[in-house]
């Protein structure tokens, strides 16, 4: 199973917003709406930031958001902030019964 | 509260094996499976597999070729997982997480257990 492919880093200044893709296959995120996303500070375990595509655990600010089309998910963060400075990764459900994760992405707040 | 507590850090030799456990507590842990994910320094999550904690079933990634094997004692609410033939690319921090039953996120990790794999 090949990883999922994110871009290596994004960046942007406090208040803007960033975008990161996570493309898959049809035999992972093109088949099922079962993709999550992880925030990892350096040095830290990862933290759930959005289940099913689209959906914030209770605590994640509504500045992150989810979408997905075709074989490729995306994370938002709108209104950028330092905190949000950390390594995201996109993992999906797949055909086999397994799960794959991305490549991960780095942000940088400038 | 729901905690994970792995055990401490490990250095093996090539060619042995590694035992990590993920001690669970503040929830029922039949009713959740474990994920064991590991991540090399500087690399990607990587994952390794899961266990249903109250039947046992398990899968497994294929990237590993049998030398994984994940347990679990219900009476000492723990998992476990096991890394045989271990080779220095094996050296990474191995994380286990919960995901509640129908779905398909971990919502609680544990803090991560470094093993190094060094002759």
């Amino acid at each position: 199973q090949s990883a999922l492919t994110q871009p290596p880093s994004v960046s942007g200044s406090p208040g803007q917003s960033v975008t990161i893709s996570c493309t898959g296959t049809s035999s992972d995120v093109g088949s099922y709406n079962l993709v999550s996303w992880y925030q990892q500070p350096p040095g830290t375990a990862p933290k759930l930031m959005i289940y099913e595509v689209n959906n914030r655990p209770s605590g994640v600010p509504d500045r992150f958001s989810g979408s997905k089309s075709g074989n490729t998910a995306s994370l938002t963060i709108s209104g950028l902030q330092a905190e949000d400075e950390a390594d995201y990764y996109c993992s999906s459900y797949t055909s086999s019964s397994t799960y794959v994760f991305g490549t991960g992405t780095k942000v940088t707040v400038l | 509260q729901v905690q994970l507590v792995q055990s401490g850090a490990e250095v093996k030799k090539p060619g042995a094996s590694v035992k990590v456990s993920c001690k669970a507590s503040g929830y029922t842990f039949t009713t959740h499976a474990i994920h064991w994910v590991r991540q090399a320094p500087g690399q990607r999550l990587e994952w390794m597999g899961w266990i249903s904690a109250d039947n046992g079933n398990t899968k497994y990634s294929q990237n590993f070729q049998g030398r994984v094997t994940i347990t679990r004692d219900t009476s000492a609410s723990t998992a476990y997982m096991e890394l045989s033939s271990l080779r220095s690319e094996d050296t990474a921090v191995y994380y286990c997480a919960r995901r509640p039953f129908g779905s398909s996120w971990c919502d609680f990790w544990g803090q991560g257990t470094l093993v190094t794999v060094s002759s």
